[in-house]
């Protein structure tokens, strides 16, 4: 059964510490790795696509890179706009799977 | 361009209730997806339409749960009769139709449901 970990559950993070989320996976038949962004009360906002390991895509302080078992999500010198739940996704074969995110908080 | 659209955004019943949740998906997608997150745990994969057809109804909880897509475009979700532990915040999501490698969904805001 495919199956989405991600780690931490939390984070708290000073401004300007540089820290990186996992996501550990599972999957026969991956079509695609994706990270998402949450903020409280709104849906999922897209940020990154993976499709095979050693693949990486950045977008300002973000960068996602994967493996064949895990990607990573590095957040370089975050910012208090920075907070959110970050979502881990996989695509197999039709649907999306997610796992249970992490929350990150950015203090000034 | 508009994107994936949902509402009611909140909405309160009574156990024993019905309640529908529509989603209108983003024009020309025709993989629409409906999630839901309980109690704050990780969201839920209910169920996956291609264009009109139910591709996947794995993650649907019970029979009390009946999801359609009207010709493809938007789509409903009806719980009859809703139960306490149906509350939760129901997600619509969208993705175009390509090839073998899949492409990201974009998510609408979400349906708060809260039974009481």
């Amino acid at each position: 059964e495919d199956q989405v970990t991600q780690s931490p559950e939390a984070l708290r993070l000073q401004e300007g510490e540089s820290s990186s989320l996992n996501c550990s996976y599972t999957v026969s038949g991956l079509r695609g790795l994706f990270w998402y962004r949450q903020d409280p009360g709104k849906g999922p906002e897209f940020l990154f696509t993976l499709y095979s390991a050693g693949e990486e895509k950045e977008k300002e302080r973000l960068k996602a890179t994967l493996t064949k078992k895990e990607s990573f999500l590095h957040i370089t010198a975050p910012k208090p706009e920075d907070s959110a739940t970050y979502l881990c996704g996989l695509r197999s074969w039709g649907k999306f799977q997610f796992g249970a995110g992490t929350q990150v908080v950015v203090t000034p | 361009e508009a994107g994936v659209t949902q509402f009611p955004s909140h909405s309160v019943i009574e156990k024993g209730q019905t309640v529908t949740l529509r989603c209108d998906p983003i024009s020309g997608h025709d993989n629409l997806y409906w999630y839901r997150r309980v109690m704050g745990k990780e969201i839920k994969f209910l169920l996956h339409f291609v264009k009109e057809s139910k591709q996947d109804e794995s993650g649907m909880p019970n029979n009390r749960f009946l999801a359609e897509r009207t010709g493809g475009t938007y789509s409903t979700l009806k719980v009859q009769p809703a139960e306490l532990e149906d509350s939760g915040v129901y997600f619509c999501a969208s993705s175009p139709l390509v090839g073998r490698q899949g492409t990201e969904a974009f998510f609408g805001q979400g349906t708060r449901l809260t039974v009481v």
